[in-house]
């Protein structure tokens, strides 16, 4: 039974550029959320996507856009990128109607580094 | 703003014996509480959770206890083991149905064989 995968695990990119980070949800699992960790920092809440809509936002600026497919993998598309957007972004899935706080599975995330 | 505030970053406790990892917020629309564990190169991992209607909830060697008029809450691990050596983070949402977890920054956990 495969967990939440993400990738890439890990991606550099400069100042301005766009990236897409990507991640397949826990088999059965039809909901998604990104989360942003900053170093020394926990984990902050970015979007949560269920239904291919986005349901709930966190306080991120219209440059954090994301995306839900059929098949409920999930997109975070990151325009503009700025220096403080470095950080471990993770993926967190869950089956909605379930009691999903204690059934949030987390992938192992995508480590960003912009120059 | 922290609303979730874990104020020890590190802690080291011998094998066997209590670990006690503690938890403040200031919003007092919280009503449910999670504890996470992580590893290196892994995604947090849930471990134990608690509603505002309840004091304690217990799960093998893993207690959290909250205190609502304190706005606290701990984890104890007794007793500890080397493989609970990781980072936890307190979690903390507001409201049924919403998938915002506020996390606080964590406490890494060293335990000592």
């Amino acid at each position: 039974d495969a967990g939440v995968t993400q990738s890439p695990t890990h991606l550099i990119k400069t100042r301005g550029q766009q990236v897409t980070l990507r991640c397949s949800p826990k088999s059965g699992h039809d909901t998604v959320s990104w989360y942003q960790q900053a170093l020394g920092q926990g984990p902050q809440f970015i979007f949560q996507y269920y239904e291919e809509e986005e349901r709930q936002r966190g306080n991120f600026p219209d440059r954090f856009s994301g995306h839900q497919f059929p098949n409920y993998s999930s997109e975070l598309n990151v325009n503009a990128l700025l220096l403080g957007d470095s950080a471990l972004y993770l993926c967190a899935s869950s089956l909605y109607g379930t009691d999903y706080r204690r059934e949030l599975f987390f992938g192992e995330g995508s480590r960003l580094t912009v120059l | 703003d922290q609303q979730v505030k874990q104020n020890s970053p590190s802690l080291s406790v011998q094998e066997g014996r209590i670990s006690i990892l503690n938890c403040d917020y200031t919003n007092s629309m919280f009503d449910y509480f999670l504890w996470y564990k992580k590893y290196p190169a892994e995604g947090p991992t849930f471990l134990i959770s608690i509603s505002s209607i309840k004091d304690k909830n217990e799960d093998g060697r893993f207690t959290v206890f909250l205190n609502k008029s304190a706005k606290h809450l701990s984890l104890h691990i007794v007793p500890s083991q080397p493989g609970d050596s990781a980072v936890y983070f307190c979690a903390a949402i507001t409201g049924a149905g919403s998938y915002q977890l506020t996390f606080g920054k964590g406490t890494k956990l060293s335990v000592i064989p």
